[in-house]
């Protein structure tokens, strides 16, 4: 398996733009996970999907901040619009079951919002 | 809800030393406990975890020790080589599947 794919690797899109960061989860597996990542606050979770449902959103910062999955192997991050705070690296992860099993990252989105 | 903490935030140490990171939790609910390695540009990987009914765990030169009275696990790396050089989390998760990663130590092993 390819791994968690996510793209693109790198956005650059100036503020008041719409962005969507886009994830294929390994194959099988039926939890999905959106990380944030800065210097400053580090590793955040934003939302988690467990069979295409969402079942914890309370990481998502503000409304402008939006995620689907319309099927098992298709997850898309939306912000819009876009803010200079919200450049960070954004990570998806995927895992097999519900707990206290390993999370497979993909590769990062490096989003910088000028 | 949890809150890990994790120490050091750098560590610096002469290959071939051992390194020890440390971190603490908050939710006595909390039953697993994963370790990630993420190097430059790439995303967090596990390297080892260990599980609430589990004191301590050892693959080759990576251990975990887990005190689930004092809610503190550790990470010990020996005969430290210059590709163990990453940033490394820990994190705690309860049932339910969220994971609460601490802040990251940025591992530094001089050749």
């Amino acid at each position: 398996d390819a791994g968690v794919i996510q793209s693109p690797r790198h956005e650059v899109t100036e503020m008041g733009q719409e962005v969507t960061l886009r994830c294929k989860p390994i194959s099988g597996h039926n939890s999905l996970f959106w990380y944030r990542q800065t210097m400053m606050r580090g590793l955040e979770l934003l939302i988690y999907f467990n069979n295409n449902v969402p079942i914890d959103d309370s990481g998502m910062p503000e409304d402008r901040f939006s995620a689907k999955m319309p099927n098992a192997s298709f997850s898309t991050l939306k912000i819009q619009p876009s803010e200079p705070r919200d450049s960070a690296v954004y990570f998806c992860a995927s895992s097999l079951g519900f707990g206290g099993t390993e999370a497979f990252f993909g590769q990062g989105t490096r989003l910088t919002v000028v | 809800g949890e809150n890990v903490e994790q120490h050091p935030s750098t560590l610096s140490v002469q290959e071939g030393d051992s390194a020890v990171i440390k971190c603490t939790y908050s939710d006595s609910a909390s039953n697993y406990f994963p370790w990630y390695k993420q190097e430059l540009g790439k995303g967090p990987q596990l390297i080892i975890d260990i599980r609430s009914n589990v004191g301590e765990k050892k693959d080759q030169r990576i251990a975990v020790t887990l005190n689930k009275t004092a809610k503190h696990f550790s990470l010990h790396i020996t005969e430290t080589q210059p590709e163990d050089s990453a940033v490394y989390f820990c994190a705690a998760e309860k049932a339910g599947n969220m994971l609460t990663f601490g802040g990251g130590t940025r591992l530094m092993v001089k050749p």
